[in-house]
């Protein structure tokens, strides 16, 4: 049974547009939410989430925490050709034999048409 | 700041063979992580290691093994190559589990089993 599930697991959208990316999760003893941008190989770290409703934001990206339903959404505005990626969203868990690792979700593959 | 390295960036090898997959952290980064991320499944982790200690492992078999070193940097090991281990591997690297830190991914190891 999957602990992190994201939607959807593929998009494709034009340059300009907005996108929101979801991730619902199930974990006993929840101690962060994080997202992750893949192109290549390396997942390159975008944000952590601890606290629900604070909106973190880097640039066009945003994300926020909702502890209370266990989801997260990760925003792009004005989306361009160099956002194609798999966005993946991970959840660390204390304790639980889940200490120490991520349990990641699937990952949604966003395609930015120009 | 130089990022979590790993080596080798390919390595192809045939059925029953082993393999060795090496890491090193970020500077001043005590653990580190290993996962695999086979096609359509997702990152799944494998093992994690801290001041030079096996802390977690993963639903992976006995043949999945590693270890670190003294510098902290990491090995992981995959005896009796099957075809199914063919996959990318990540490492990842964080300052250690005593706060919430972030994990750093490298650019990983693509493996092929024939």
């Amino acid at each position: 049974e999957d602990k992190v599930v994201q939607s959807p697991l593929s998009l494709v959208v034009h340059e300009g547009d907005t996108v929101t990316l979801n991730c619902s999760y199930e974990v006993t003893n929840f101690r962060s939410l994080l997202w992750y941008k893949q192109e290549k190989k390396a997942p390159t770290f975008l944000f952590m989430l601890t606290s629900s409703g604070i909106e973190k934001k880097s640039g066009r990206l945003s994300s926020i925490l909702d502890k209370k339903e266990l989801f997260s959404i990760l925003n792009i505005t004005a989306t361009q050709t160099g956002d194609s990626a798999v966005y993946l969203c991970a959840v660390d868990e204390d304790g639980g034999g889940s200490q120490g690792n991520l349990i990641f979700g699937k990952g949604t593959k966003l395609s930015v048409k120009p | 700041e130089a990022g979590v390295t790993q080596s080798p960036t390919h390595l192809i090898k045939t059925r029953g063979q082993q393999a060795t997959l090496r890491c090193s952290p970020i500077s001043g980064h005590t653990s580190v992580y290993w996962y695999q991320q086979a096609l359509g499944l997702g990152l799944q982790f494998l093992l994690w290691y801290d001041e030079g200690e096996e802390r977690n492992r993963g639903n992976f078999p006995p043949r999945f093994s590693g270890r670190q070193f003294p510098n902290y940097s990491s090995e992981l090991n995959v005896n009796a190559l099957e075809l199914e281990d063919s996959a990318l591997y990540l490492c990842a690297s964080s300052r250690g589990r005593t706060l919430r830190e972030t994990q750093y991914f490298g650019p990983g190891t693509r493996l092929l089993v024939l």
